[in-house]
């Protein structure tokens, strides 16, 4: 069974700094690109960030909201992915959920719980 | 990059058929074939329902169909059920080499 679970989120000044972690599990995770998407208190979704799975070149896509902000990595290893968040700011409060993709950029086949940031003083 | 344009509200009665329309650009909806569609409902995560316009994922009902006609891609809901009503997203690839979600619609079975 393909499973994602998201951890890491939590409460963080304005400015500062947090990294979100995807442990997956039940599928080849090095072959597959995965992503990241927050979804803002009653808001819509917002694609973030995707990453290639294993090959010669591994490619990064990022939004640009958070392009320069955010970055995107993987540790095949250990079946994680991660989104390293840095200056943080009121509007980056959402739920960050991780997704699987069908192919790059495709279409999101599965999903992970998300995990909650909150960005407050 | 701009969000796909949705309506923001559809309705329907059990066992009648709704369209959700989603509208982009030339560079995104009209440009390729990558457009999906996720169902989410109140606290859940988006489960996908259409991927590559009109493909259904394993275990999706044929009730789901998806279509598109140059920017504008279209996700049909046949024969309404009541766990139909959800929030419905549709994403598109786009030419800066990005996904773009639309605003969301939600559907409400009467």
């Amino acid at each position: 069974e393909v499973q994602l679970v998201e951890s890491g989120g939590g409460v963080v000044q304005p400015g500062g700094s947090l990294r979100l972690s995807c442990a997956a599990s039940g599928f080849n995770f090095r072959i597959y690109a995965m992503n990241w998407v927050r979804q803002a208190p009653g808001m819509g979704l917002e694609w973030l960030s995707g990453m290639s799975g294993s090959g010669s070149t591994v490619i990064t896509s990022y939004a640009d909201s958070v392009k320069g902000r955010f970055t995107i990595s993987r540790d095949n290893s250990h079946n994680t992915l991660y989104l390293q968040m840095n200056s943080l700011r009121a509007e980056d409060t959402a739920v960050y959920y991780c997704a699987r993709d069908e192919g790059w950029l495709q279409g999101f086949d599965y999903w992970g719980q998300g995990t909650l940031l909150t960005v407050s003083s | 990059q701009s969000a796909l344009t949705q309506p923001a509200s559809v309705s329907g009665s059990p066992r009648q058929s709704i369209t959700i329309s989603c509208t982009g650009t030339s560079s995104d909806v009209g440009a390729y074939n990558y457009v999906s569609w996720y169902q989410q409902h109140p606290g859940k995560a988006p489960r996908l329902m259409i991927y590559d316009v009109t493909y259904r994922p394993s275990g999706v009902s044929n009730r789901f169909s998806g279509s598109k006609s140059a920017n504008t891609a279209s996700l049909t809901i046949s024969g309404l059920q009541a766990e139909d009503e959800a929030d419905y997203y549709c994403s598109s690839y786009t030419t800066s080499g990005t996904v773009v979600f639309g605003g969301g619609t939600k559907l409400t079975v009467l």
